[in-house]
């Protein structure tokens, strides 16, 4: 399996609040994506990147923002959690471009927002 | 809009091969197939992929018609831990999103 992990895997919060979902793989892969699944939506791509400090939004980016600052790391906050972003968040790497349909995906953290 | 369209579920005794079609009948000349697999309350795997060539790794074989607008995942010898949802995925948009759709239930039973 490649070397992704999540954290936290689980987590409960309010309405309001801030929080930030951390992805890490030791693979050194370039390419690193942030999805939300939820019931009938499948998954849908919120923000990736392509680089350190290279970012892009993806299908459903609002509400959302996303920071690389080392190869190995790249993180999801939400500025102010609502509801409708309860929901369970996979990271996934690819290598490279020519590759990036090749995606390993991590385990996934659950968010719950009350 | 996915590309794909798969079965909504399939059933497969344990140790006998699974066989998963996927038409695709609008996929272009350069698109690869891929297949991902997501075990229930897990992360989505990789499986395998290809062009147009039969592909054969570890985990399970790809078999591309000759026109390529269908093709099938098998799964040689499927045991308990095969249940999954399995995706057969061609072509991403122009945000490098992999066009997921509804996949196929796959259960094996014993």
């Amino acid at each position: 399996d490649a070397g992704i992990t999540q954290s936290p895997r689980h987590k409960v919060t309010e309405t309001g609040t801030p929080v930030t979902l951390r992805c890490h793989q030791t693979e050194n892969h370039r390419y690193m994506y942030w999805y939300r699944q939820d019931p009938g939506h499948g998954l849908r791509l919120i923000h990736y990147s392509y680089g350190v400090k290279d970012t892009d939004k993806g299908e459903v980016s609002d509400g959302y923002s996303v920071s690389r600052s080392k190869t190995e790391d790249f993180l999801l906050t939400l500025e102010s959690a609502t509801s409708s972003q309860t929901s369970v968040y996979f990271c996934a790497i690819s290598e490279s471009l020519a590759s990036k349909e090749t995606q390993y995906f991590g385990p996934g953290t659950r968010l719950l927002v009350l | 809009d996915a590309k794909t369209t798969q079965p909504t579920s399939m059933d497969c005794a344990e140790g006998r091969a699974a066989n998963l079609p996927c038409n695709h009948s609008t996929i272009s000349g350069n698109e690869y197939v891929y297949w991902y697999r997501q075990i229930h309350s897990q992360g989505p795997q990789y499986i395998i992929h290809g062009l147009k060539n039969n592909e054969t790794n570890e985990m399970a074989s790809l078999i591309i018609t000759e026109d390529r607008k269908s093709s099938t995942l098998i799964l040689p010898h499927a045991t308990l831990r095969d249940t999954a949802v399995y995706y057969c995925i061609v072509g991403m948009d122009s945000n490098y999103q992999l066009i997921w759709g509804a996949g196929t239930k796959l259960i094996i039973k014993p």
